[in-house]
């Protein structure tokens, strides 16, 4: 199957800090790639959408200047946590899509980014 | 509001026999439906998946079952093996949004 890589894989750092986080597809191009947040035994919840050479989706509720979303290629989408606070400390993680919409199974998850935030 | 829920948390099943995860949502405008496999840090790896238009799908030992009109969809696994232990998660979109929704996951243990 296709590969999704993020890194880093995890990441502590200070309050007030802001932490980057790639997500790439490797074996494919991909025009859509989204991020999500998981909290501990929750759901993912999908915080944003990120389209190659255009601005970024966000859910309701989602800061988008807290939450930089960087798509700047086909193969790589970056996730900006700017002075990230202890709340932010979650499992990131992104998703890249192959190939039209409207087939769903062609959603690759990356391994997720485990942010904790002191 | 959770719009795909996962009621159980977890199961226990022994190995050999059934395991079934039940998944509830209420939009409906959902018309696709996932579910994923879930190891500690890793990502989610899909599993199955049913359209709207069907009622049923079977792949080897895993085969989900939707029930549209109580928007109410199952995954059984049989028969379960130890190696089946994971998350499960469903998730559900609206076609040609590339969006999912995942519900909270319900935790597989599968003993020998």
């Amino acid at each position: 199957g296709a590969v999704v890589s993020q890194h880093p894989s995890r990441v502590i750092c200070k309050s007030g800090t802001s932490v980057k986080i790639e997500c790439r597809s490797l074996d494919f191009q991909a025009t859509t790639m989204f991020w999500y947040r998981q909290f501990p035994k929750k759901s993912l919840m999908l915080m944003a959408t990120s389209n190659e050479g255009s601005k970024a989706t966000y859910e309701q509720g989602v800061e988008k200047d807290k939450f930089l979303i960087n798509h700047a290629s086909l193969t790589l989408s970056t996730l900006t946590v700017t002075s990230a606070h202890p709340e932010d400390s979650s499992f990131y993680i992104c998703s890249a899509h192959r190939g039209s919409h409207s087939n769903q199974e062609t959603q690759y998850f990356g391994p997720g980014t485990r942010l904790l935030v002191l | 509001d959770q719009q795909v829920k996962q009621n159980s948390p977890s199961l226990s099943v022994q190995e050999g026999r059934i395991s079934i995860l039940n998944c509830d949502y209420t939009n409906s405008m959902f018309d696709y439906f996932l579910w994923y496999k879930k190891y500690p840090a890793e990502g989610p790896t899909f599993l199955i998946s049913i359209s709207s238009i069907k009622d049923k799908n079977e792949d080897g030992r895993f085969t989900v079952f939707l029930n549209k009109s109580a928007k109410h969809l199952s995954l059984h696994i049989v028969p379960s093996q130890p190696g089946d232990s994971a998350v499960y998660f469903c998730a559900a979109s609206a076609v040609n949004t590339g969006k999912l929704i995942f519900g909270q996951g319900t935790t597989l243990q599968v003993k020998p």
